[in-house]
């Protein structure tokens, strides 16, 4: 079985300070994952993905996740936040053994207050 | 550029009549996806599309349709036989080959459509 939990359905921080967005996937073969943002009315683009070759991984805006495999995390933080950070976020697991089918958290709703 | 087109970006449809909802790729992928997404939820999977002339039905497959006659196409047809059509309809694109998560090809997503029916 497989399946992606977004722990928070909604996150609020100020402008400034850091920002969490906490992922746990459960598999039994070792995954490919992803965190994706979604603005309003928009289609969803890739902030970054897990590759082995690091467990510390950078994507775009600043924001970075750590793929940390006992825990079965993929968490993502900003050192700190802006108001265009703002938007809805979404993990993504993917395994190659399924058909290469992506499965979906639920999202987390990201509030910057000024 | 390279990237996904959906259009149009807002339709509107009376109950009862049929929609197709288009989407193109220019990316050269083989692999191209449909998803469904209403407020405060996650993404649902209603078709998929590894090679042309070919396609799985997703988790919500019943009340639509797809062709893949064309790699870089994949329209999503909405029939009258969806009991809740009115939603905000994703497509996306992926390359499927490799293995193992150092060729962790993710998806590329479209715009999307948002489809109102009444």
């Amino acid at each position: 079985a497989q399946s992606v939990t977004q722990l928070d359905s909604h996150v609020s921080v100020s402008e400034g300070t850091p920002v969490l967005l906490r992922c746990n996937y459960s598999s039994s073969y070792s995954p490919s994952l992803f965190w994706y943002v979604q603005h309003p009315n928009k289609g969803l683009q890739l902030l970054l993905k897990y590759t082995s070759a690091a467990t510390l991984v950078k994507g775009i805006n600043g924001f970075e996740a750590e793929f940390k495999k006992s825990e079965t995390s993929f968490h993502l933080t900003k050192p700190s936040a802006h108001m265009s950070d703002a938007a809805e976020y979404f993990c993504v697991v993917k395994l190659e053994n399924t058909g290469n089918q992506f499965y979906f958290g639920t999202g987390t709703s990201l509030t910057v207050i000024p | 550029d390279g990237g996904i087109t959906q259009s149009p970006k807002y339709l509107f449809r009376k109950e009862g009549q049929n929609v197709t909802l288009s989407c193109e790729q220019n990316l050269n992928h083989d692999a191209m996806y449909w998803y469904r997404q209403d407020p405060g939820q996650g993404l649902r999977l209603i078709y998929y599309s590894q090679i042309v002339n070919d396609f799985q039905k997703g988790d919500i497959a019943e009340g639509y349709s797809v062709s893949r006659e064309k790699k870089e196409s994949f329209p999503l047809t909405v029939t009258s036989a969806q009991k809740n059509p009115t939603a905000f309809y994703l497509c996306a694109s992926s390359t499927p080959k490799g293995q193992g998560a150092r060729y962790n090809s993710p998806l590329h997503f479209g715009n999307g459509t948002r489809l109102t029916v009444t």
